[in-house]
């Protein structure tokens, strides 16, 4: 079965740009890698999918390398805002049965 | 438009017990998901739906079952409560498998 690691924690700066990556082996071949933003007491909420390369939305980007073993959410110019615990997401399919995969999530913590 | 809606908001159950969690997802989203998610933990997964159809099933014994009806909504079920079962329950509607998943505000069970 697939298997994620993620950092557990970072810091920042407001204005800053973050990168965190996900390191995920043996995913789907077919499936995308998806990033997912939680805070205390909601549910998480996507931020951006990819399957390969680079992916740019309005609020991340995502690298994805050709062997798809890892992927990294890159936050532009954070915020105070984005201080939140942050999942990648991956699929894998083990004896003909479809899991999905979250990692351990990196707690972000951005200062002022 | 409405979100993906669960109920109960919270349960109190007993170890033994029986307990039946309900999701309704986002309408004309025919894919719902199940996770659990232990304070301080990422979510796991339960089960996914498509169709109406099992379309993957996470680590979780037998006593964890699920199914989605012809509306697409879905319901959890868990019998013989253990107190480890205690956590956040998450139901997830998406268009289709694999693409952006929306999650509702999850059901909270207490096993006492």
């Amino acid at each position: 079965l697939a298997k994620t690691t993620q950092p557990i924690s970072m810091d920042s700066y407001e204005g800053q740009e973050v990168n965190i990556t996900c390191s995920h082996n043996n995913i789907a071949t077919n499936d995308y890698i998806t990033w997912y933003q939680q805070f205390p007491s909601q549910g998480p909420r996507f931020i951006i999918q990819g399957y390969k390369t680079k992916v740019t939305n309005e609020v991340a980007s995502l690298f994805i390398p050709a062997d798809r073993k890892s992927s990294t959410l890159s936050l532009p110019r954070v915020s105070l805002s984005d201080t939140a615990v942050y999942y990648c997401l991956v699929g894998d399919h083990e004896d003909s049965n479809y899991q999905l995969i979250w990692g351990a999530g990196t707690k972000l913590i951005i200062k002022p | 438009d409405a979100g993906v809606t669960q109920s109960p908001t919270h349960l109190i159950k007993t170890r033994g017990q029986h307990v039946t969690l309900r999701c309704s997802p986002i309408s004309g989203h025919k894919s719902v998901s199940w996770y659990q998610q232990v304070l301080g933990q990422g979510p796991q997964f339960i089960f996914q739906y498509y169709e109406k159809e099992e379309r993957g099933r996470g680590n979780f014994p037998d006593r964890f079952s699920a199914r989605q009806f012809p509306n697409y909504s879905s319901e959890l079920n868990v019998n013989a409560l253990l107190l480890g079962d205690s956590a956040l329950y998450l139901c997830a509607s998406s268009l289709v498998w694999g693409l952006e998943q929306f999650f509702g505000p999850g059901t909270r069970l207490t096993v006492l």
